[in-house]
């Protein structure tokens, strides 16, 4: 079945790395999201990684794909407070591209 | 271009009521999708449109929610006879033709009392 989990709160000081990892089931996974939500906002869509790839880099955000375990991180160098929101991990099926399964999101703060 | 937009932001029923929300797609986008967020979940898919036809709809779309496009651009989602359980936030996205990327609204928070 389709499954996407995280964990739930990940609080890091302000210039640290922020390191956000998901785990999914559906082994037919094709696209592997990551979505950020501030309060109030609808979701905006971070960056995205196609399965055959290990690694997307996008300015301070790392994308990490271990297809084998099934694994997706995503770090966020040098965090500050506007990094503050909740991400959500995200896949779809090449054959179903229409549906994106979300986790349930990890809430990052960031400390002073 | 303003992005997805809907309307209303907010809205109050009371259980029974009907209700119906709109989205507005980036004008470009032939694909608009709804989907269901409750409070600490992430979203869930409800339905999708390939310009006016709706091509999918997930288990959670009772017979109470109807989703229309009539002319393949704004789409409406309506719920009949509303329960409090229905209380969450109603997001649409658009994205062109299988694309990748779906670009979400601001949502529509629905609280039923």
């Amino acid at each position: 079945g389709e499954d996407v989990e995280q964990s739930l709160f990940l609080s890091v000081r302000e210039g640290d790395s922020s390191v956000i990892n998901c785990t999914y089931t559906d082994s037919s996974s094709t696209y592997l999201y990551w979505y950020k939500q501030e309060p109030g906002a609808g979701l905006q869509l971070l960056t995205y990684i196609f399965s055959n790839m290990d690694m997307k880099q996008d300015q301070r955000l790392t994308v990490l794909l271990n297809k084998k375990d099934k694994h997706l991180s995503l770090r966020i160098a040098d965090t500050q407070t506007g990094d503050s929101a909740i991400y959500f991990c995200a896949e779809s099926t090449y054959s179903s591209a229409s549906k994106i399964i979300f986790g349930s999101g990890t809430r990052l703060s960031i400390r002073p | 271009d303003t992005g997805v937009s809907q309307d209303p932001r907010h809205k109050i029923t009371k259980r029974g009521q009907n209700v119906t929300f709109r989205c507005d797609p980036i004008s470009e986008h032939n694909r608009l999708y709804w989907y269901r967020q409750t409070l600490g979940q992430g979203p869930e898919f409800l339905t999708y449109f390939q310009n006016e036809a709706q091509l999918e709809k997930s288990r959670l779309l009772s017979d109470r929610f109807s989703a229309e496009r009539p002319k393949g651009s704004f789409s409406t989602l309506e719920i009949q006879r509303t329960e409090q359980g229905d209380s969450a936030m109603y997001l649409c996205a658009s994205s062109t033709d299988r694309a990748v990327e779906q670009y979400f609204g601001p949502g529509t928070r629905l609280t039923v009392t």
